[in-house]
């Protein structure tokens, strides 16, 4: 069981490029989400899934797409990267479809993003 | 809307000094209430959680009581060691939408 994993671990990229970050969860969650965590922000909500097929946006949404095409897995895209998406970005799942109120969230281990 | 406000940091403590951690929420309805740690170079992990009033989740000496009255939830430890030294993350679970809310986390070093 290995949880939620991320790749890539650290990634640099030029302003305009394009990438995805994946996620992965191997728990059979229903509740999906990508956070930025930035100096003095705390983590802040990017876009975040209740099941299979169903995505919608958080606190951050501008710049990242998503998608939902199985259970086990949800893809960050950044379209055209900008410096101001230079962040640590965390993929986190939880039990319950529609993100229960007493669900404990399950984190990855981060992608660590530079645009220059 | 919902919110958390956590105590700024950073804190540091000598070994085995009292710590607290002020977490005061904005909500309607009953949220569960969590802490999160994050220790360097990693993800956040579950601390401990309350998921109602008057609850008192406690984990690895840590504690924290859902206090409704004063919308609180804030950290204590007794006596904390020097591995106790991380990011600590106040979390408010979904209430009328599909959000998990977060402070801003509080940064933790615990000298010898």
């Amino acid at each position: 069981n290995a949880g939620v994993t991320q790749t890539p671990k650290f990634q640099v990229l030029k302003t305009g490029q394009s990438m995805t970050l994946q996620c992965a969860q191997d728990m059979n969650h229903e509740y999906m989400s990508w956070y930025r965590q930035d100096p003095g922000m705390g983590l802040r909500l990017i876009h975040y899934s209740v099941g299979a097929g169903i995505t919608d946006q958080g606190e951050v949404p501008n710049g990242y797409n998503v998608s939902r095409s199985t259970t086990e897995d949800f893809p960050l895209r950044l379209l055209s990267a900008a410096p101001s998406q230079t962040s640590v970005y965390f993929c986190a799942s939880s039990r319950d479809r529609g993100g229960a109120t007493t669900d404990t969230q399950y984190f990855g281990p981060g992608t660590r993003l530079t645009v220059l | 809307g919902d919110s958390v406000t956590q105590m700024e940091g950073p804190v540091t403590l000598s070994e085995e000094a009292f710590l607290t951690i002020n977490c005061t929420y904005t909500a309607t309805g009953y949220p569960s209430l969590f802490w999160y740690v994050q220790y360097p170079g990693e993800g956040l992990q579950l601390l401990l959680k309350a998921t109602k009033a008057d609850d008192k989740g406690s984990n690895k000496g840590f504690e924290a009581t859902y206090r409704k009255e004063t919308t609180s939830f804030h950290l204590e430890k007794g006596s904390v060691q020097v591995s106790d030294s991380a990011v600590y993350f106040c979390a408010l679970g979904p209430n009328t939408g599909n959000q998990f809310y977060f402070g801003t986390g509080t940064s933790l070093t615990v000298i010898p």
